[in-house]
């Protein structure tokens, strides 16, 4: 198993400019959330989705997007990019459950100018 | 705003002390996950307590689980070089929301 990918890597925007983080897991986890870290910060919830066609909001959903139209993908989308978006974006994937572990992707660090 | 705030922030050791970290919340939580990250990685899970439990092992890592105090703790025993990284905890809340603390940031010295 892959387990949880996360693409690209690295991004830079300019303030205004729209973009997709892509988030795939081959686990068949239904649960899957997106974090963000900013330096020195824990990770606080963007967006979650407890199933395909199920999503709900976190601790800072403003200015983002998602979308859940299967089990393996979740992606997050920057409307209109904001300095204030400038983190690390961590994507993770569990089964059902309250006793399950999370599994994390390697993130996206994404600038924006 | 976020449920587990880790005491202290940042804590330096020798090499093969012990290292405790700390985590308070504030609501009732049903488990507590401690997580580690190496710089410029992503999150790997350490280890899970259940509200109904008190103490758990795994390994060199010893975890409290206190419900009356709303804390939990984590012991790294003969800390290594490779244990040098951010330390968080997560509590879950309702809904599968896991809420994490801002981390303690552990070094360990050679």
């Amino acid at each position: 198993n892959a387990g949880v990918t996360q693409t690209p890597k690295f991004q830079v925007l300019k303030t205004g400019q729209s973009m997709t983080l892509q988030c795939a897991q081959d686990m068949n986890h239904e649960y899957m959330s997106w974090y963000r870290q900013d330096p020195g910060m824990g990770l606080r919830l963007i967006h979650y989705s407890v199933g395909a066609g199920i999503t709900d909001q976190g601790e800072v959903p403003n200015g983002y997007n998602v979308s859940r139209s299967t089990t393996e993908d979740f992606p997050l989308r920057l409307l209109s990019a904001a300095p204030s978006q400038t983190s690390v974006y961590f994507c993770a994937s569990r089964r059902s459950g309250d006793t399950d572990t999370q599994y994390f992707g390697p993130g996206t660090r994404l600038t924006v100018l | 705003s976020q449920q587990g705030e880790e005491d202290p922030q940042a804590l330096s050791i020798q090499e093969g002390e012990n290292a405790t970290m700390n985590c308070s919340y504030k609501t009732s939580i049903n488990n507590l996950q401690w997580y580690r990250q190496n710089s410029g990685r992503g999150l790997v899970h350490l280890i899970l307590i259940r509200s109904n439990e008190r103490e758990k092992h795994s390994g060199r890592l010893r975890v409290t689980l206190d419900t009356s105090k709303k804390s939990s703790s984590l012991l790294i025993t003969a800390s290594r070089a490779a244990d040098t990284a951010s330390y968080f905890c997560a509590t879950e809340e309702g809904a599968q929301k896991l809420v994490f603390g801002q981390g303690t940031r552990l070094t360990i010295n050679p």
